[in-house]
């Protein structure tokens, strides 16, 4: 196990529902990540946090609404999602972003779809 | 910005054979590290090897070894005496080394995938 847990699991929502999705690292790290996975696409950069504070908003539309309120959380706020935002959303932690070798430790992610 | 191409969208393997996954990647920075991550259908991604650019030896861990040809920004995975557990998902990624010229931040270009199946 990497120390990167995720809940829920498998979420199912309807366009005009509001869900958030859980992130929580066990690894004493800094940084925290959301990455968007979709079907035949690589995985796509979505919110980076160093120390609790958004380094880079990978132009993602406001309908998701990240949060982090100690290093160990991260929450992904989802309302009135589109159908084409189904996929699997990806946590990653890793110790900083102070470069070189710095290895993301993945979460088991959220399978979301999206009626 | 940088870019990475996995050119193979799926491959398959004999139990105990050797298998070559390829990347290439575009990048106009000297600094960097690349990756080779696996995703298993439970869905956990684990890394696999890593390689600083940097550093002319190819990385090894077990079974698995890189191919790194750094003029040709090529990146390959070979997996020798391939196990049905070694059967994924594997992604080439890339990271900034986060000197001049390249981003301070952690973010990872990935590939597109490559699907690996091993038969026994």
């Amino acid at each position: 196990e990497t120390g990167v847990t995720q809940t829920p699991r498998h979420l199912v929502m309807g366009m005009t529902n509001k869900k958030s999705l859980k992130c929580e690292q066990h690894l004493g790290h800094n940084a925290m990540y959301w990455y968007k996975q979709s079907a035949k696409k690589p995985l796509e950069l979505m919110f980076v946090y160093n120390f609790k504070e958004q380094t880079e908003n990978n132009s993602v539309p406001s309908r998701f609404s990240p949060e982090c309120p100690n290093s160990s959380h991260l929450f992904l706020h989802l309302h009135t999602l589109q159908p084409e935002d189904s996929a699997l959303y990806l946590c990653a932690s890793s110790q900083d972003l102070g470069g070189g070798a710095d290895t993301q430790y993945f979460g088991p992610g959220t399978r979301l779809t999206v009626l | 910005a940088q870019t990475v191409t996995q050119s193979q969208p799926e491959m398959s393997v004999q139990e105990a054979e050797t298998v070559t996954l390829s990347c290439t990647y575009d990048t106009s920075e000297s600094d960097y590290y690349l990756f080779w991550y696996k995703q298993p259908p439970s869905r956990q991604m684990i890394l696999v090897i890593r390689q600083e650019a940097y550093k002319q030896q190819n990385a090894t861990e077990n079974r698995f070894s890189v191919n790194f040809q750094k003029a040709a920004k090529s990146f390959s995975l070979k997996i020798s005496d391939s196990q049905l557990g070694d059967a994924a998902m594997y992604f080439c990624a890339y990271r900034s080394g986060g000197g001049a010229g390249g981003t301070s931040y952690g973010k990872l270009t990935f590939g597109q995938g490559t699907i690996l199946t091993v038969h026994p």
